[in-house]
């Protein structure tokens, strides 16, 4: 089975620091995601790489980059973290477009 | 644009009750796919059925079953006999062709109550 491994399951960060999530999968999948899940809101996508080096914004892309310089490993930056990005965070991996394996996630608390 | 609605933010029911979840979907494509997803308290979304537009036959899978009727854009997930193992917020997502992303819904948190 593929495996999506985030490397923080809880995290809790001061505002103002330069936060890194991790996210590696193991089964050579091309496309990577980044998505934020709240309460009532669902599941927002980040950012998207389909590519070593290549990346899309998705719909909240404000205040996060991302890093993707081997195929195995996709992160999440908030460059100087703020409360509002307190949440939890999935990272997802495929192989082809409908088939989706996701992470554990990793639920991020900014003080 | 396309929306996915799971109206029902929570539901509690009794153990082997039958539940169902609601998902009303909006889109303008011919072509699209629906998904949903458990997300049990580990965290991570676990797939559990896809069906493409074209495709309106219901499926049942043990104790899940889907119905899914274009006429009145909905995908609407059953499970029969309830277990204290269903307990979780279940997604329903909606994807099409020619993007990369899917679009979910806000979820349903199901308690299973024993």
């Amino acid at each position: 089975d593929v495996k999506v491994t985030q490397s923080s399951r809880y995290l809790v960060k001061r505002t103002g620091e330069k936060v890194f999530l991790e996210c590696v999968q193991d089964m050579d999948h091309e496309n990577m995601f980044w998505y934020r899940q709240d309460p009532g809101l669902g599941l927002r996508l980040i950012y998207f790489s389909y590519d070593v080096k290549m990346k899309e914004k998705g719909d909240i892309p404000e205040g996060y980059s991302v890093s993707r310089e081997k195929k195995e490993r996709f992160s999440l930056i908030l460059e100087s973290a703020s409360t509002n990005q307190t949440s939890m965070y999935l990272c997802a991996s495929s192989l082809v477009l409908l088939s989706y394996t996701f992470g554990s996630g990793t639920r991020l608390t900014v003080v | 644009a396309q929306k996915v609605t799971q109206a029902q933010t929570e539901i509690s029911v009794v153990e082997k009750e039958d539940v169902t979840l609601d998902c009303v979907y909006e889109t303008r494509d011919t072509t699209y796919y629906l998904f949903w997803y458990k997300q049990p308290p580990s965290g991570e979304l676990v797939f559990l059925i896809r069906r493409n537009s074209f495709d309106e036959q219901n499926e049942i899978s043990g104790r899940y079953s889907w119905n899914f009727q274009k006429s009145t854009s909905s995908f609407n997930f059953t499970i029969t006999a309830s277990q204290v193992v269903d307990s979780a917020v279940y997604f329903c997502a909606h994807w099409f062709s020619g993007t990369y992303k899917y679009i979910f819904g806000t979820g349903t948190r199901l308690k299973v109550l024993a």
